[in-house]
């Protein structure tokens, strides 16, 4: 029972090019939300998604990063027009109907913008 | 806004010493979880507490929430180096919903 998916590990981008993410749940949950982590620091909220719907993405940059759930196949975070500051872990987690029962967290995806 | 301190922010031990860290808030949380993050990977869910005064043990680790629920703690017994990792404490609130805020964490490093 594969857990959260999540690829490429590891990511390298020069400023200006755009960056993909992509997170498959856990299967049967219907719940994905993405945080970034930096160096040395904790987890920071970006996104919250259903099925086709964006829940929450009080934590999201309002420029250049968007992030979709479709309906069919993996949800997707998009960073444009990378910088260097957008270097960071990025990691997707899914739950059940509520997060009572807590996240599975996928491994992440390291960005590094050069 | 909830404000969520977890201290001490670093902490170095010997293999075989206790630790405790915290988790601490104004709010009153409806549950609150406990991860750990190991370098290069995801945070793992330890235990979720609901009720205040809970204890739970996991092995040599227990958890304990606070009476009025706003605070938690995790005491390891007799660390051990593969207890090295992040150590995030995430609540939850009825107004956040599904929504997780996670603490900066307290990095654990057990030296053998």
């Amino acid at each position: 029972n594969a857990g959260v998916m999540q690829n490429p590990r590891h990511l390298v981008r020069r400023r200006g090019q755009e960056a993909r993410l992509r997170c498959s749940p856990m299967k049967g949950h219907s719940h994905v939300y993405w945080y970034r982590q930096l160096p040395e620091e904790g987890l920071k909220f970006m996104v919250y998604l259903q099925k086709e719907n964006i829940i929450d993405e009080s934590g999201m940059p309002k420029e250049r990063f968007s992030a979709e759930f479709p309906k069919e196949g993996p949800s997707i975070l998009r960073i444009q027009q990378v910088v260097r500051g957008d270097s960071a872990a990025y990691f997707c987690a899914s739950s059940p109907g509520t997060a009572n029962y807590g996240y599975t967290f996928g491994s992440g995806t390291r960005l590094t913008v050069v | 806004t909830q404000l969520l301190e977890q201290s001490p922010q670093f902490l170095s031990i010997q293999e075989g010493e206790n630790l405790t860290v915290y988790c601490n808030s104004s709010s009153v949380f409806s549950s609150l979880q406990w991860y750990r993050q190991e370098p290069g990977e995801g945070p793992v869910l330890l235990v979720t507490v609901v009720t205040g005064g809970e204890v739970k043990k996991l092995k040599r680790l227990t958890f304990q929430f606070g009476d009025a629920r706003k605070d938690s703690s995790l005491h390891i017994t007799a660390a051990q180096p593969g207890d090295t990792g992040l150590y995030l404490c995430a609540p939850s609130t009825k107004a956040a919903g599904n929504k997780l805020t996670f603490g900066g964490g307290t990095r654990v490093l057990v030296k053998p």
